[in-house]
């Protein structure tokens, strides 16, 4: 069963502008990762929130964790056109054992 | 250094016919592990290995999907036969820590099977 959902599924902004992606999930997790896939490519992690940190930063991305809601949200900042990706959230937890659990991710495009 | 590789890159095959993916991880990574992708749909587990040991294999489809990891190195991935809902990209991904240790997993690009 899927464990994480990102949402919106399809996000469209012009260069410069902030972009906002969910991740809900459903069981408790001991740590959520977001990764990027261009299209055509593997997935290259971006960053890794553990589930006793509610905000972490690495550049133009930030990413925030409420575990009570079971949500997670990536923020690009100032996007470019080369954030155009399709971005994943992914949990490891107790139930899931030794593996990451996808979502069907959400797909950014940024227009110049 | 060399990162996660995986043949053939795309993969165009007829109903019944049989097809064999291959990785080749990083150097030094013991966790392997295999995922797909049915259209643009969440990226699903196949299965973990850790060095040559299958650690989990709960996401395997069915009897019809084999993977090995001889030597613990590279892994493959055989589908027979072949049917069309096996469509789809395969990734592969390997990591020094399984995932369940905060292990960041290293992907390659996808093997895209296409079952006609």
């Amino acid at each position: 069963s899927q464990q994480g959902e990102e949402d919106p599924q399809a996000l469209s902004i012009q260069e410069g502008e902030n972009a906002t992606m969910n991740c809900s999930y459903k069981t408790s997790i001991n740590n959520l990762q977001w990764y990027r896939q261009n299209s055509g490519r593997g997935l290259v992690h971006l960053i890794l929130i553990r589930s006793n940190e509610r905000e972490k930063h690495s550049g133009r991305l930030r990413v925030t964790l409420d575990t009570s809601k079971k949500s997670s949200s990536l923020l690009i900042t100032a996007s470019r056109a080369a954030d155009t990706a399709s971005y994943f959230c992914a949990t490891d937890g107790l139930e899931y054992g030794n593996k990451l659990v996808f979502g069907a991710g959400t797909i950014l495009r940024v227009k110049s | 250094e060399a990162g996660v590789t995986q043949f053939p890159s795309h993969s165009v095959i007829e109903k019944g016919q049989t097809v064999t993916l291959r990785c080749d991880p990083i150097s030094g990574h013991d966790n392997l592990y295999w995922y797909r992708r049915v259209m643009g749909k969440e990226i699903k587990f196949l299965l973990h290995f850790v060095k040559e040991s299958k650690q989990d294999e709960s996401g395997m489809p069915n009897n019809r999907f084999l993977a090995e990891r001889t030597g613990g190195t590279y892994s493959t991935l055989k589908v027979q036969p072949a049917e069309l809902e096996d469509s789809g990209v395969y990734f592969c991904a390997s990591s020094p820590r399984a995932a369940g240790e905060t292990g960041e997993l290293f992907f390659g690009e996808g093997s895209r099977l296409t079952v006609l």
